[in-house]
């Protein structure tokens, strides 16, 4: 079984620029979350699709951010236009089923580079 | 102050050590999660509890719901498992499924 994967691996962008990460989840995965690690922080929470829906977007830092799941299969997270805090990891997670606190299983990352 | 504290933040140790790694956290959860991420790699989820303990290999996990306390054991350590570990959180408020982390603790294992 295919893991969770993101793409592209590395970003560098300048200033201004857009940005689109994707985010291919496991197979048959409703809940697809969106995390980031900003340099010597720990892991934030950034958004949490179920299937096509936002089920929780209090994570997102501001209205440059725009996360999409169309179809309720991958996703995109847009950046538009990146600012240099924006930099950082940005991982995707996915999991299955209903309940709260299950095993989410995480994507290598994508590591932005706002110049 | 964060949700969720890990000590100690860096850690070195020699081939063979026993290792343990503290997480804290002040809020109500559903579950615990520890997770390891390798130089350069994704994160692997290493395990989820509610209570109790957990064994896999030479990795065991406890926790302490009373006390909100959870440790991450390693023992006869070894190189390869030089990697940042993470404590992250499930609340258990709402249907809230989002996880909280930790700010990771960076192992380092000498031979």
């Amino acid at each position: 079984e295919a893991g969770v994967t993101q793409f592209p691996s590395h970003s560098v962008i300048e200033k201004g620029q857009t940005v689109t990460l994707r985010c291919d989840p496991i197979s048959g995965h409703d809940n697809l979350y969106w995390y980031r690690r900003v340099m010597g922080k720990e892991i934030k929470f950034l958004l949490h699709f179920v299937k096509e829906s936002k089920q929780d977007e209090s994570g997102m830092p501001n209205n440059r951010f725009l996360a999409e799941r169309t179809g309720g299969t991958y996703s995109t997270l847009k950046v538009q236009p990146a600012e240099l805090e924006d930099s950082g990891v940005y991982f995707c997670a996915s999991s299955p089923g209903v309940a709260p606190g299950g095993t989410q299983y995480f994507g290598p990352g994508t590591r932005l580079t706002v110049l | 102050k964060n949700e969720v504290e890990q000590s100690p933040q860096n850690l070195t140790a020699q081939e063979g050590e026993f290792i343990t790694i503290n997480c804290s956290y002040s809020v109500g959860i559903s579950a615990l999660h520890w997770l390891q991420q390798h130089p350069g790699g994704g994160i692997v989820s290493l395990f989820m509890l509610s209570s109790g303990k957990k064994k896999h290999g030479r990795l065991i996990a406890t926790i302490n719901i009373q006390e909100k306390h959870s440790s991450l054991h390693i023992t006869a350590s070894h190189p390869r498992d030089s990697a940042v570990y993470i404590c992250a959180v499930s609340s258990s408020s709402g249907s809230a499924r989002q996880l909280t982390f930790g700010s990771g603790t960076q192992l380092t294992v000498l031979p």
